[in-house]
């Protein structure tokens, strides 16, 4: 079956610590893996993808994560976080070549940053 | 440009009425999907419109869920009647028609629906 997994339901962190969130996936042939952000009172909103090419992609506001394909993993980085980086954060994936195939969702991360 | 928008932004309603949900979704974009969550658990995808067709309504959960898309412009979810275990937020998203290449879904504010 389709799923994705994500490790943390609720993280707390102070502003500076590094940052690692857990996703391992399990899907059958050519994926594309996201990880979604919503901060209090937006819009779900795309943090970072990987279609193809380079394991280790780059998103907005110094987040990255490497794609590990023997490990089924996805795991989201940040090396320093801010108080500003407070949201909830999903593992997501989706397959095929083309992106307009339904995404599996994870249960989410809630990320809290002590000031 | 405007993004997705979703209308009601919150709607309450008793078990065993009828609540229709809308979606606009960005201008020129053909493909429209429906997701859910409930109760904090993951957000899963209920259907996915190409246009007017349904493209994949694996995720409907029962024969109280419609969704239509008349015209390939915005679509509306109706749930009829209202169970308690629908209560949840839904979101709706689109996205341009790409083919191979990589086309972003983009998500709406969703409606968070409260049946009592």
């Amino acid at each position: 079956a389709q799923s994705v997994s994500q490790h943390n339901h609720h993280v707390i962190l102070s502003e500076a610590a590094s940052l690692e969130l857990g996703c391992n996936y399990s899907y059958g042939g050519t994926v594309n893996l996201f990880w979604y952000v919503q901060y209090p009172g937006q819009h779900l909103q795309l943090l970072l993808k990987y279609f193809s090419g380079d394991p280790l992609v780059k998103g907005i506001k110094g987040f990255e994560a490497e794609f590990i394909k023997s490990k089924f993993s996805f795991n989201l980085r940040k090396p320093s976080v801010q108080w500003s980086d407070t949201a909830e954060y999903f593992c997501a994936v989706n397959g095929g070549r083309s992106s307009a195939s339904k995404i599996i969702f994870g249960s989410g991360t809630r990320l809290s940053i002590r000031p | 440009e405007a993004g997705v928008t979703q209308f009601p932004s919150h709607s309450v309603i008793e078990k065993g009425q009828t609540v229709t949900l809308r979606c606009d979704p960005i201008s020129g974009h053909d493909n429209l999907y429906w997701y859910r969550r409930v109760m904090g658990k993951e957000i899963k995808f209920l259907l996915h419109f190409v246009k007017e067709s349904k493209q994949d309504e694996s995720g409907m959960p029962n024969n109280r869920f419609l969704a239509e898309r008349t015209g390939g412009t915005y679509s509306t979810l109706k749930v009829q009647p209202a169970e308690l275990e629908d209560s949840g937020v839904y979101f709706c998203a689109s996205s341009q028609d790409g083919g191979a290449s990589y086309n972003e879904q983009f998500f709406g504010p969703g409606t968070r629906l409260t049946v009592l």
